[in-house]
């Protein structure tokens, strides 16, 4: 099974700020990465698939980059309803899988 | 407007059985696939199950193969998740998701299943 790392697992930042997720595969996966936000109490929400188009109604201060192993989340300009945690996700084969997060806190 | 809500949920002895519904609306629920994932207490996300749109092709994740059956009528807009030998780990909320073939494009809120004696 593909296994997806990201780093860091959390940090702090400042509205403003410019901000860069990484999330690596351990094997080849293409394009195949999508990106979710999630909130405390809520569901996941798709921000990003095909590891760079952006998901309908998502802002454009988020972007994403990256395919084989390697992949980022980049969050132009951070503001407030944007301090959740970040999921990148494999579906490149199965089993899809899941990173295990980037909780972004308020500095 | 895109709806998912999930029922079913609840606490349930080591062993024991619960089956988890998941309402669909606004959307034509039998041109999508759909998925279970889960999540454990203050962890991440977990990919369990999903089914094509007519139902003939389902996949699982290793850990649940054989205890957990997912379902859909479409005719009732509806998608199922039948969970059997239930296991402390098994202990999460679980979200209904739809969309595309491996990832959710949207999801429920959500229903917790607790396994504990």
């Amino acid at each position: 099974a593909i296994r997806m790392t990201q780093s860091p697992s959390s940090f702090s930042a400042s509205t403003g700020d410019r901000v860069t997720i990484t999330c690596r595969a351990s094997q080849g996966i293409s394009s195949y990465l999508a990106w979710y936000q999630q909130k405390p109490g809520k569901a996941p929400k798709l921000l990003i698939y095909a590891a760079s188009t952006l998901q309908s109604g998502v802002p454009s201060r988020f972007s994403g980059s990256g395919s084989g192993t390697d992949f980022t989340l980049t969050i132009s300009c951070l503001q407030s309803e944007d301090f959740a945690t970040y999921y990148c996700q494999q579906y490149y084969s199965y089993p899809p899988a899941f990173g295990g997060g980037t909780k972004v806190e308020i500095k | 407007e895109v709806q998912l809500v999930e029922s079913g949920g609840g606490l349930v002895q080591p062993g024991g059985s619960l089956r988890l519904s998941c309402a669909a609306s606004g959307f034509t629920f039998s041109s999508y696939w759909m998925s279970w994932v889960r999540q454990a207490p203050g962890k991440g996300l977990e990919w369990v199950a999903n089914i094509k749109q007519d139902g003939s092709e389902k996949y699982y994740v290793d850990s649940v193969k054989g205890r957990f059956t997912i379902s859909r009528d479409n005719a009732k807009n509806s998608l199922y998740l039948q969970m059997n030998s239930l296991r402390a780990e098994d202990t999460a909320v679980y979200y209904c998701g739809g969309g595309s073939y491996l990832f959710p494009m949207f999801w429920g809120q959500g229903t917790l299943v607790t396994v504990s004696s």
